[in-house]
């Protein structure tokens, strides 16, 4: 079974450029999570879809972040303008939607770093 | 809210030598618990959860926790441990099934010879 696949795995940009970020979570999971992950701190949610609906985007700078997942299968974040305190690993996870807790699956992660 | 404290950001030791891996918890809610393990250059895999039922959970490669709801920890013992055990350890707790993970700040393990 194939992993959660991200792309790209780093990138570097000038602060107030933009970027976006792709993730293709594990065949068949409806629900697919996006993290930040800063040096030195735990991953932090972003947001999360069930199927191609927004669950939670409380924590969602929206001013310069944006995110979607159209079909209900992949999914793009992006950020404009980037800024210093965007430097970071973007992670992305799925897992099955149920009751029972599902296990999260995390893809490699983007390292982004923003000069 | 919810909320993770692990308690060492670093932990050194050497080869077969025990070790503890500190987490606590904040919750007015019940909650579910896990430990996740990053290698280096590789991505967050899932150690151990509890979920519900006996406190004590095990993983395949020998490690183990202790779900304590008076003390709201969930720490994380090794009775020996090995090179290959180095990497960055993550508490987690989610407050429901389907939910995001809140995570601690991580503790990194260096095992030496």
């Amino acid at each position: 079974e194939a992993g959660v696949a991200q792309s790209p795995r780093y990138k570097i940009i000038e602060k107030r450029q933009s970027v976006a970020f792709w993730c293709n979570p594990i065949s068949g999971h409806a629900t697919l999570y996006w993290y930040q992950q800063i040096l030195g701190q735990g991953p932090k949610l972003l947001i999360q879809f069930q199927n191609n609906g927004v669950v939670d985007d409380s924590q969602l700078p929206k001013d310069r972040f944006s995110a979607e997942r159209l079909k209900g299968v992949d999914s793009t974040l992006k950020i404009q303008p980037a800024k210093l305190e965007d430097s970071a690993v973007y992670l992305c996870a799925s897992n099955l939607a149920g009751g029972i807790f599902q296990e999260q699956f995390f893809g490699p992660g983007t390292r982004l770093t923003v000069l | 809210a919810q909320s993770v404290t692990q308690l060492d950001s670093q932990v050194p030791v050497f080869e077969e030598a025990p070790v503890e891996l500190r987490c606590n918890y904040s919750s007015s809610v019940s909650v579910y618990l896990f430990w996740y393990v990053q290698y280096p250059n590789q991505g967050l895999q899932l150690l151990l959860k509890y979920l519900s039922g006996s406190t004590l959970v095990e993983s395949i490669n020998g490690f183990e926790a202790e779900f304590n709801k008076s003390q709201t920890s969930f720490h994380l013992r090794k009775p020996s441990v090995h090179i290959s055990d180095t990497a960055e350890y993550f508490c987690a707790v989610s407050v429901q099934a389907g939910t995001a993970l809140i995570f601690g700040k991580g503790t990194t393990l260096s095992v030496s010879s």
